[in-house]
């Protein structure tokens, strides 16, 4: 119950395309929705978050939708650079946070 | 304004040997937080601290695994002995507030290889 499921595993992107990442989750005590992002050799830094109480949350390309009915939430990531190009971890939180296993996004020109 | 620091970055020890691992936090964050992260996989806690206590351990090892952060600031994470299976990335992380409703700002790491 305290497990996130993160899907896919991994996902090739043409530069400009639509990167879409979901994560879903069992535990509805679960108020606090971060998505992580990490370079090779680097600590994961956070790039956007979203609270259950909305519906998506909107930070330059990159967009949370999240679906509380059925417990899903995911990363889209528009117009996407080969610059994204990371592993991308889906959290959520009560008074841990569990970390998704992770999504390794390649961007090609 | 300096992140996260950890060291060492990179260490190779042979099984059955000691290691640790020191990390200083942002200057101001009262929490403290050391991570396991195993090659393909998300972060995983094994200790957070509010200030100098340790206010979750469950998910550390203590058979082998011991950490401290004296004086409220800087922290060691120990493994005695280490074994094959530790090989991993040790993140250290800290944050402003003393929940998980907030950002976590991570350092860059430790590698270890046991062999």
């Amino acid at each position: 119950q305290q497990q996130v499921k993160q899907s896919p595993q991994s996902l090739i992107v043409q530069k400009g395309g639509i990167s879409i990442i979901n994560c879903a989750y069992e535990n509805t005590a679960f108020d606090y929705f971060p998505w992580y992002q990490q370079f090779p050799g680097k600590g994961p830094a956070l790039l956007i978050a979203i609270r259950p109480d909305v519906s998506e949350k909107k930070e330059g390309r990159f967009t949370i939708s999240f679906n509380k009915s059925a417990k899903q939430f995911s990363l889209h990531i528009m117009d996407s650079q080969p610059g994204d190009s990371a592993t991308y971890f889906c959290a959520a939180s009560t008074d841990k946070l569990i970390f998704g296993t992770g999504t390794r996004l390649q961007v090609f020109p | 304004e300096a992140g996260v620091v950890q060291s060492p970055r990179y260490k190779i020890i042979e099984k059955k040997q000691p290691v640790a691992f020191w990390c200083n936090p942002i200057s101001g964050h009262n929490t403290l937080y050391w991570y396991l992260q195993n090659l393909g996989q998300g972060p995983e806690l094994l200790i957070r601290y509010e200030n100098e206590e340790a206010v979750d351990d469950s998910q550390l090892p203590k058979d082998r695994f011991s950490a401290e952060r004296l004086k409220g600031v800087d922290s060691t994470l120990k493994i005695q002995p280490a074994e094959l299976g530790d090989s991993a990335v040790y993140l250290c992380a800290s944050s402003a507030s003393g929940g998980f409703n907030g950002e976590l700002f991570f350092g860059e790491g430790s590698r270890l290889t046991v062999l």
